[in-house]
């Protein structure tokens, strides 16, 4: 079983700078999946990216970059050049089979 | 190729009284998650079905909630006997293939239910 921890409930970021929302799991399966959603006020689940454990690169998806050090147990979400669109709740994510396991979420803002 | 599709989106119910949500999964998708949010915190698995099987419902309540995914027609997540605590945002997820295509689901909107 998977466990997700983000630590942080709320950040704050200037439009057009870089963010980064921390997540740490715990898991003592060798092979698993690290995922990271956007949730907006609206309420859908919009996927961002994703980072196998055994993928040697981090993953890239745009402005979006996962910073995936496995020994440390992290897979930190990066955004780019922040835009006022990015503001929203933001999950991380686990699974090492169909169940995936969240974390509790940080709510990102972003200011003009 | 439509997602997937939930409804209803929103559903107000009185303590006491049935829920039933519908989940119509990605064409071509033969497996469904459902999970619910509970308002502050994150989703949390409820149960995973293939057609006309229950495959891991110990995300389910004991009692009071039933899940099903029929040869023909949507997956149905049904409440009974609503009560406040119910109130959440249920999603529904499929997928292509289990196991090792984890990576894979696709979320539904969701629906807000609504315990009064």
């Amino acid at each position: 079983a998977q466990k997700i921890t983000q630590t942080q409930p709320g950040m704050f970021v200037q439009e057009k700078e870089a963010v980064t929302l921390d997540c740490t799991y715990d898991t003592s399966d060798q092979s698993y999946g690290l995922f990271w959603y956007k949730q907006p006020s609206s309420g859908e689940m919009i996927f961002l990216i994703y980072q196998g454990s055994y993928d040697e690169q981090n993953a890239t998806e745009g402005r979006y970059s996962l910073n995936f050090q496995k020994a440390r147990k992290s897979a930190n979400l990066v955004i780019s050049a922040s835009q006022l669109g990015d503001s929203a709740m933001y999950f991380c994510a686990g699974g090492s089979n169909y169940k995936l396991t969240f974390g509790k979420g940080t709510l990102l803002t972003v200011n003009p | 190729n439509a997602g997937v599709m939930q409804n209803p989106r929103h559903l107000v119910r009185r303590r006491g009284q049935e829920a039933r949500l519908r989940c119509s999964p990605m064409k071509g998708h033969s497996h469904v998650y459902w999970y619910r949010q509970l308002p502050e915190e994150g989703l949390k698995f409820m149960v995973y079905l293939q057609k006309e099987n229950i495959i891991d419902e110990s995300g389910m309540p004991k009692e009071r909630f039933s899940a099903e995914f029929p040869k023909e027609g949507p997956s149905i997540l049904r409440i009974q006997q609503v009560v406040r605590g119910d109130s959440a945002a249920y999603f529904c997820a499929s997928s292509p293939l289990a196991g090792a295509s984890w990576n894979e689901q696709f979320f539904g909107p969701g629906t807000r239910l609504t315990v009064l």
